[in-house]
């Protein structure tokens, strides 16, 4: 079954700390995985989105690797600021089928 | 810069009530989609559209819902007689090419309140 688990469930940092946050997939076949930010109430904007060839790529002070071999993925927060609270979802695209599989996000909170 | 734009922002409703989601897509995207999230848990897929048809839903999508391209801008959800879990947040999304490969660009969403 395609599924895509994020770990942790929440995590709370301070102001100007860094953060790494995690993604295990087991969709096949793999088309790509993409890093959304949710902020609460609003839709999801996309940060990142990584082929199987690519195993980095970074947005300002958001980096996304990928693993296409193990299968893991994760998102680092450089210098966070309290901008950055909000929901990063980890969403994989199977090469058929057309949908999107979502995880069910981390829920990021900064702290001054 | 384009964006996807979704009304109402929240709409409540009663139990078997029928529901419009309207969708204004980025104006150059050919497929366009509906997803939900049921308070506190994961986004799902609904549907896809694509070329004036449904290309693939989800088993979510059932008989009581249906999508529709009116004209050349909109494109809507209804929900016949909604149903108490049916609240949620339902967010449209567009894309240029198919997701599979391509960027998908979300509304900021419909809340939807049944009770």
């Amino acid at each position: 079954k395609n599924q895509v688990e994020q770990s942790p469930q929440s995590l709370i940092i301070l102001e100007g700390k860094n953060c790494t946050l995690q993604c295990n997939y087991t969709v096949s076949p793999f088309s790509n995985l993409r890093w959304y930010k949710q902020d609460t109430g609003r839709g999801p904007v996309s940060l990142t989105i990584m082929t199987f060839s690519e195993n980095t790529k970074s947005n300002g002070r958001y980096t996304a690797t990928l693993d296409a071999d193990t299968k893991q993925s994760s998102l680092h927060i450089t210098a966070s600021q309290l901008s950055d609270s909000a929901s990063y979802i980890c969403v994989v695209s199977a090469v058929q089928g057309g949908k999107l599989i979502f995880g069910q996000g981390t829920e990021l909170s900064v702290k001054p | 810069e384009p964006e996807v734009t979704q009304t109402p922002s929240h709409q409540v409703t009663q139990m078997g009530q029928e529901v419009i989601l309207r969708c204004v897509p980025i104006s150059n995207h050919l497929y366009f989609y509906w997803y939900r999230q049921i308070l506190g848990q994961k986004v799902e897929f609904l549907v896809s559209f694509y070329n004036n048809e449904i290309s693939e839903k989800s088993e979510i999508f059932d008989d009581q819902f249906s999508v529709e391209r009116p004209d050349g801008s909109n494109f809507t959800l209804k929900i016949r007689s909604t149903k108490l879990e049916d609240s949620a947040m339902y967010f449209c999304a567009s894309g240029d090419i198919d997701i599979t490969y391509g960027e998908l660009f979300f509304g900021e969403g419909s809340r939807l309140t049944v009770l």
